[in-house]
C-alpha cells in the first residue's frame, strides 16, 4: 500500500552495527507496528504503538527498540545487528475507532541481510 | 489469546473454488477473524473480515460457523494470480494491551 512506506527497501550490514529501518504512512491511522517474517514463516511482532505516547514490546523485542517521532512515522532501530536478525521487516498501521474489527494496512518491507 | 491453525499448503486448479479452513478453539467473545493475502516480497493484504455468519465482498467470502471456533475462506474461481500465503487473524476490536496473533499462513498454489 502506497500509503506506507519503508526505507530502505533493502539492507547489508555488518555484525555489530546500528541500523535504523523507517516509517512513514499518510493513512493517518494512530496505530503503528513493526513485524519480522522469516523464510516460509508467519509474522511476529515486535514493537507496537497506539499513539505517539504509548510503545508496547511484542512477541520478540529483544535486540531491538523503536521510537515513535511522530503520529506518522514509526522507527525500528538494531542497536547491535546480529546474523539471527536477517529477515524481512514490514511495517504496519492500523486505525483505532473501534468501529469495525483491527485491519492492518502494510507497508511493501525491507529487506535485510547481516553478514 | 486465540491460537490459530490453517493448513501448511493447498493446490487447486484454475477455475476452481478453493476453500482454506482455520481454526481457532479460544477465541475470545470480542475477537474478529480476518483474512489476508501475501504475495512473495510484499506486505499482507486485507482480503475479507467477519465476526459471525457469512461475509461476502467482491473477492471472497467467509464463512464463520455458531461457535466461532473456525473460519473458513472461499476464494471462488481462483486464477494463477490467486497463487499465495493466506493468513487467518484473530484479533480484539479496539482496546489495548493486546497482541495479535496470527496463523502459520497457508500457501495456496494454483495451477493451470
Amino acid at each position: 500500500d502506497a500509503d506506507v512506506t519503508q526505507t530502505p527497501r533493502n539492507r547489508i550490514t555488518k555484525t555489530g552495527k546500528r541500523i535504523m529501518l523507517e516509517c512513514s504512512q499518510t493513512k493517518g491511522h494512530d496505530r503503528m507496528y513493526w513485524y519480522r517474517q522469516d523464510p516460509g514463516l508467519g509474522l511476529r511482532l515486535i514493537y507496537y504503538s497506539f499513539d505517539v505516547k504509548d510503545i508496547n514490546k511484542g512477541e520478540i523485542s529483544d535486540g531491538y527498540s523503536v521510537s515513535r517521532q511522530a503520529q506518522a512515522k514509526f522507527s525500528l532501530s538494531l542497536e547491535s545487528a546480529i546474523p539471527n536478525q536477517t529477515a524481512l521487516y514490514f511495517c504496519a498501521t492500523s486505525d483505532s475507532t473501534g468501529l469495525v474489527g483491527e485491519t492492518q494496512y502494510f507497508g511493501p518491507g525491507t529487506r535485510l541481510l547481516v553478514l | 489469546l486465540a491460537k490459530t491453525t490453517q493448513p501448511i499448503s493447498m493446490d487447486s486448479y484454475e477455475g476452481q473454488e478453493v476453500n482454506i479452513t482455520c481454526s481457532h478453539n479460544n477465541i475470545a467473545t470480542n475477537d474478529y477473524i480476518t483474512w489476508y493475502q501475501q504475495f512473495p516480497s510484499q506486505g499482507p493484504r486485507f482480503i475479507i473480515q467477519g465476526y459471525k455468519t457469512k461475509v461476502t465482498n467482491e473477492v471472497a467470502s467467509l464463512f464463520i460457523p455458531a461457535d466461532r471456533k473456525s473460519s473458513t475462506l472461499s476464494l471462488p474461481r481462483v486464477s494463477l494470480s490467486d497463487t499465495a500465503v493466506y493468513y487467518c487473524l484473530v484479533g480484539p476490536r479496539g482496546g489495548s494491551n493486546y497482541q495479535l496473533i496470527w496463523g502459520a499462513g497457508t500457501k495456496l498454489i494454483i495451477k493451470p
